[in-house]
């Protein structure tokens, strides 16, 4: 079993839709949580940390963690289709918090 | 400020050469990481700085890699022997230092092709 696992995709949503990914852990992660945004041929920008059970808020972007069900969703409000993109969920370890698990990605296509 | 840099930006080798990869991380940072990603997936961790020393280097494939920091700043990354199997992209990251876990900024990479 990995560390991090997400569904590779794609998912395809409409312009203006809601976009859900998600991503479940194993117990040989800490606490800490963090979602990259990868373009094709660019390196991961980060769109949200969470270290804390419940939601947390950024503009149309909502993480939400699970500790008992170990799982992390991102939610994407008014899908655009700049958000066409890869999403990686990373979760730091849980002996080294410094050292960061990565899913493969999930891949977004928000279609106009 | 200026984000984190990497150098060159391709990187293209013979099998059985010898290449170093920079990474100059952003100003302030004390922590420094270098992951490689391969095509689909996501970025594997190889090695992680708290200033001079390597805190974590359990990533390391083998002992054909090795990465330095020498003062605390820039780090190189080096590959000896390189293999048609070492080809993917390293990326560095670089972070405040100040607790486990925090964010950490990538730089563009280094694609890094072996032929």
């Amino acid at each position: 079993q990995k560390e991090v696992e997400q569904n590779s995709g794609p998912l395809s949503v409409p312009e203006g839709a809601i976009a859900s990914l998600n991503c479940t852990y194993s117990d040989r992660v800490s606490q800490s949580f963090f979602w990259y945004r990868q373009y094709s041929g660019k390196s991961p920008e980060l769109i949200m940390s969470i270290y804390s059970n419940g939601d947390k808020e950024d503009g149309r972007f909502t993480a939400q963690l699970n500790k008992a069900s170990q799982y992390v969703s991102l939610l994407i409000r008014d899908s655009q289709p700049s958000d066409s993109a890869t999403y990686l969920c990373a979760a730091g370890g849980l002996y080294n918090f410094n050292k960061f698990y990565f899913g493969s990605g999930t891949k977004l296509n928000v279609k106009p | 400020g200026a984000g984190v840099s990497q150098t060159p930006s391709n990187k293209v080798t013979e099998k059985g050469k010898y290449v170093e990869l920079r990474c100059d991380p952003i100003s302030g940072h004390t922590a420094l990481y270098w992951y490689r990603q391969s095509l689909g997936q996501g970025p594997e961790f190889l090695i992680y700085f708290q200033g001079t020393g390597a805190a974590d280097d359990s990533g390391l494939p083998n002992d054909r890699f090795f990465a330095v920091r020498p003062e605390g700043s820039v780090s190189t990354l080096k590959i000896q022997r390189t293999e048609r199997g070492d080809s993917a992209v390293y990326l560095c990251a670089s972070s405040l230092g100040t607790f486990g876990g925090e964010t950490q900024y990538f730089g563009p990479g280094t694609r890094l092709l072996v032929l």
